[in-house]
């Protein structure tokens, strides 16, 4: 089964400064790769996804990340926060199934605190 | 469109009483997954279903069972409720696996249980 770490369980920074959140999964294996962002007292919303292509995905808010296959990550970046973005940001993988099987699943990070301060 | 809907959004147990969650899409998707959040923990998979009257056991099963009568519903069930049990739940819904967009999962807006 695959692991999922997300290296920082709490990033706090300055309101316009860039931010990078670390997550690395475990299995070789081919795979699709998600970041989800919950604001407070709300469900998990998408912010990017790779599934295909270009190794650097953008995603809503001004948000990108980076397939790494050889280092097996998909970090998160943004060059310039907003207090909005102030959120707990999931990483999650999937492997990538034989076509027909039905045991596809989303393995997730444990989650890391973004704060953004004035 | 509402998407993914749970039902309650808050509920408070006694140890040992029995509720039932209900979670509700209208995109049509075959599979649903129910999760429970707990801080630090991140998201841990209780049970799924790939179709209609189909149901599996996920990574934290024990204390929980599940239906899938209706292809549009869910239902999360606990018997006997246990303090373990407090915690953040929330329904999923994806399209299939067939395409690599079928593996994004919709999230509903959770249900906060609280078990005394």
């Amino acid at each position: 089964a695959q692991s999922v770490t997300q290296l920082d369980s709490q990033v706090p920074v300055f309101e316009e400064a860039p931010v990078e959140l670390r997550c690395n999964y475990s299995s070789s294996v081919s795979v699709y790769l998600f970041w989800y962002v919950q604001y407070p007292n709300q469900g998990l919303q998408l912010l990017l996804k790779y599934l295909s292509g270009s190794t650097l995905v953008k995603g809503i808010n001004g948000f990108e990340a980076e397939f790494n296959k050889s280092q097996t990550s998909f970090h998160l970046r943004k060059p310039s926060v907003h207090i909005s973005d102030t959120a707990e940001y999931f990483c999650a993988v999937s492997d990538i199934i034989p076509r027909g099987s039905t045991l596809g699943r989303l393995y997730f990070g444990r989650g890391t605190q973004l704060t953004v301060w004035p | 469109n509402a998407g993914v809907t749970q039902t309650p959004k808050f509920r408070v147990l006694k140890t040992g009483q029995s509720m039932t969650l209900l979670c509700a899409q209208d995109m049509n998707h075959e599979y649903m997954y129910w999760y429970r959040q707990d801080p630090g923990m991140g998201l841990r998979l209780i049970h799924y279903s790939v179709g209609e009257g189909t149901t599996a056991k996920g990574e934290v099963p024990d204390g929980y069972n599940v239906s899938r009568l209706k292809k549009q519903n869910f239902l999360l069930g606990l018997e006997s409720a246990a303090p373990s049990q407090t915690s953040v739940y929330f329904c999923a819904s994806s399209p299939s696996l067939v395409t690599p967009r079928g593996y994004e999962q919709y999230f509903g807006p959770g249900t906060r249980l609280t078990v005394t």
